[in-house]
């Protein structure tokens, strides 16, 4: 079956620990995305990439890193540089990550989510 | 800058009733594309529609029905006789023309379907 797969799904780190939440898609798609989602809110992008060895910065970067060493894979690695990391963290593939002005297509498609407690 | 607003925070209906959801967007820009997506208990978003600003046609599928007035910034998501699988948190979500992916989503609402 096609798809954006997640693991673990559930994750629990000490204080002061790096942790990689890992992310594969299927879909053959291009862009790939991560977002955090805290109780009550919306969901905040943290990096996304558009093709393999290059990825963007997205608006609460700090504290992350990402790498795209493979067109299916994007691992994020929450470091101990991230105050408050206990969230929960969704991962997103589109076929190309660009919104033309003439008429887009692209879509995201998400996977199911890692929920991550800081103990 | 772009904006999504989705004033009902939390929506209980019985079965069998129409419920709408409500979402207001801001952008300058003229082209832009609006997206609704579903979040069940599971977690997992599920993609719903995806609507260009240049096509003010509204939508049908099933039960599910989507008024987009650009006239009032509005993109509304309507349930006909709705059902407890429905039960979900509900995101509206934003995107201008141009863009690379950064989606702007509301903090969503949260329906409540009781039998």
């Amino acid at each position: 079956d096609g798809g954006i797969t997640q693991s673990p799904k559930y994750l629990f780190r000490k204080e002061g620990q790096n942790v990689t939440l890992s992310c594969e898609q299927n879909l053959n798609h291009d862009a790939m995305y991560w977002y955090r989602q805290d109780p009550g809110q919306g969901l905040r992008l943290i990096y996304y990439s558009q093709i393999v060895n290059d990825f963007q910065k997205g608006d609460i970067a700090e504290g992350y890193s990402v790498s795209r060493e493979k067109k299916e894979s994007f691992p994020l690695t929450v470091t101990s540089a991230q105050k408050n990391p206990t969230a929960f963290y969704l991962c997103a593939s589109s076929i190309r990550g660009w919104y033309g002005l003439a008429g887009s297509t692209d879509t995201q498609y998400f996977g199911p989510g890692t929920r991550l407690t800081v103990l | 800058a772009q904006k999504v607003t989705q004033a009902q925070t939390e929506i209980s209906v019985v079965e069998k009733e129409d419920v709408t959801l409500d979402c207001v967007y801001e952008t300058r820009d003229t082209t832009y594309y609006l997206f609704w997506y579903k979040q069940p208990p599971s977690g997992e978003l599920v993609f719903l529609i995806r609507r260009n600003s240049f096509d003010e046609q509204n939508e049908i599928s099933g039960r599910y029905s989507w008024n987009f007035q650009k006239s009032t910034s509005s993109f509304n998501f309507t349930i006909t006789a709705s059902q407890v699988v429905d039960s979900a948190v509900y995101f509206c979500a934003l995107i201008n023309g141009g863009s690379q992916g950064n989606l702007i989503f509301g903090k969503g609402t949260k329906l409540s379907v009781k039998p």
